[in-house]
């Protein structure tokens, strides 16, 4: 497509509910961003991926969340057992390209915003 | 010590005052570096790359300092329409290879008043 999909827009569930939120990246980029935005915070590093691996999964803020990339498009990230702390807009990026600094401009989905009751 | 900071501002400026925007980042092996721009509710935007010592694009001119590790940002003539906050980010190198780790700073407010 012409640029970064997110779905759903907004969801709301139930704490301890399971919710999986899907980015559909620019065609061809390589890289892959998952971040979150809390109510008038910055934006949280969640994890990348470069084709289908993901080298850093150091934001991930605990073994709750877990994100996959199948065919080296579309990401899926996932939170178990929802907490109220869960809440915030989760925002996905894609970049063309890793072998070069000059090509890691990364552009964003509109986000899912995610409130958990 | 924050791999990216800035100072979160607010900056409140009357239109056509000129401000300017500081980044430190503390990887000494970035090598790529950007600006970009979120309104209110909205998805971040880029506004400006920084690949070499500095960029400019119109109202806008970023600038880079490897020595001291600081970026900033130049608006001149400010417009309402400025009105956003302002996001710096670094590429970090990643130990497997490539620079696909993007690290955003906690982003500059800025109001430009009538």
């Amino acid at each position: 497509g012409a640029g970064v999909s997110q779905s759903p827009s907004n969801k709301v569930t139930e704490k301890g509910k399971d919710v999986e939120l899907r980015c559909d990246p620019i065609s061809g980029h390589t890289a892959l961003y998952w971040y979150r935005q809390s109510l008038g915070q910055g934006l949280e590093f969640l994890i990348y991926f470069q084709g289908n691996s993901a080298p850093d999964k150091s934001g991930l803020p605990s073994d709750r969340f877990s994100a996959e990339r199948t065919g080296g498009s579309v990401s899926t990230l996932t939170i178990q057992r929802t907490q109220q702390e869960d809440s915030a807009v989760y925002l996905c990026a894609s970049s063309q390209d890793i072998s070069s600094p000059k090509n890691t401009e990364a552009f964003f989905g509109q986000g899912t915003r995610l409130t958990v009751v | 010590r924050k791999e990216v900071e800035q100072d979160p501002g607010p900056f409140n400026v009357p239109e056509g005052a000129t401000v300017a925007f500081n980044c430190t980042y503390s990887n000494s092996a970035s090598q790529s570096f950007f600006w970009y721009r979120q309104d209110c509710r909205k998805e971040p935007k880029l506004l400006m790359s920084v690949y070499s010592s500095g960029n400019e694009d119109g109202r806008f001119t970023a600038q880079l300092n490897r020595a001291s590790q600081y970026i900033s940002l130049l608006i001149r003539d400010s417009k309402l329409s400025d009105s956003a906050t302002y996001l710096c980010v670094v590429n970090i190198p990643s130990f497997s290879g490539g620079y696909n780790k993007l690290i955003f700073g906690a982003g500059t407010r800025l109001a430009v008043h009538p």
